[in-house]
């Protein structure tokens, strides 16, 4: 069985930082493309940062990028996602995600980040 | 950019209606199209790839069509089980997903 367990949310203030972790088990791991995708409170899903399988190709979207740094252990089956200079807006649930083909199969439950001071 | 509209926002419908949601992309993405559902408090389920392939174990009431710039979701007939919000998502481009709809008891 596939699964995908978060860690490492939090509260933190405004200009600080957070680690995510994502311990993923039940497939192959280091085949895999993978995802961060977030949510904030009441609101819809956004696509945050992708990692090939081997973690050199990477990709984030505009509101993320040069702040967040996704990364892969893949010997330890974890996805990471290292956020800095975190904004209010950064507060929202962070899924890690399974990519299949560019589409997403399966999602962890989430970790809660939130920014404020 | 492609930006992905989603519509209605909130569809209220009864159980065994059948429910359309439509989602368009701000320039075309061929079929590279997926489908979410999600429920409260729940991480979203992947339903639909490629605009029209069921994923394994979704039930056959919901299907998918559609190319280019417009796609539409379709639950044959509601069951109470398929209350919740869904997401169209590109693929074509990096990744975008639509606002939601929420599908509502009416």
């Amino acid at each position: 069985e596939v699964q995908l367990v978060e860690s490492g949310g939090g509260l933190v203030q405004p200009g600080g930082s957070l680690r995510l972790s994502c311990a993923a088990s039940g497939f192959p791991f280091s085949s895999y493309e993978m995802t961060w995708v977030r949510q904030a409170p009441g609101k819809g899903l956004e696509w945050v940062s992708y990692s090939n399988s081997n973690g050199y190709t990477v990709h984030y979207a505009d509101s993320v990028k040069g702040r967040f740094t996704i990364s892969r252990d893949n010997a330890r089956n974890s996805l990471y996602l290292q956020m800095n200079s975190l904004r209010v807006e950064d507060t929202a649930i962070y899924y890690c995600v399974r990519d299949r083909s560019s589409y997403f199969d399966y999602w962890g439950q989430g970790t809660l980040v939130t920014v404020s001071s | 950019d492609i930006q992905m509209t989603q519509s209605p926002s909130t569809l209220s419908a009864s159980v065994g209606d059948r429910v359309t949601i439509t989602c368009r992309a701000s320039q075309s993405i061929s079929t590279w199209l997926a489908w979410y559902q999600q429920k409260p408090g729940k991480a979203p389920k992947f339903l639909i790839y490629k605009a029209s392939s069921l994923e394994s174990g979704v039930p056959s009431r919901f299907s998918g069509s559609g190319s280019g710039t417009e796609f539409t979701l379709t639950i044959s007939s509601l069951q109470p089980d398929d209350f919740a919000t869904y997401y169209c998502q590109q693929y074509s481009s990096l990744w975008t997903f639509g606002q939601g709809t929420k599908v509502e008891i009416k």
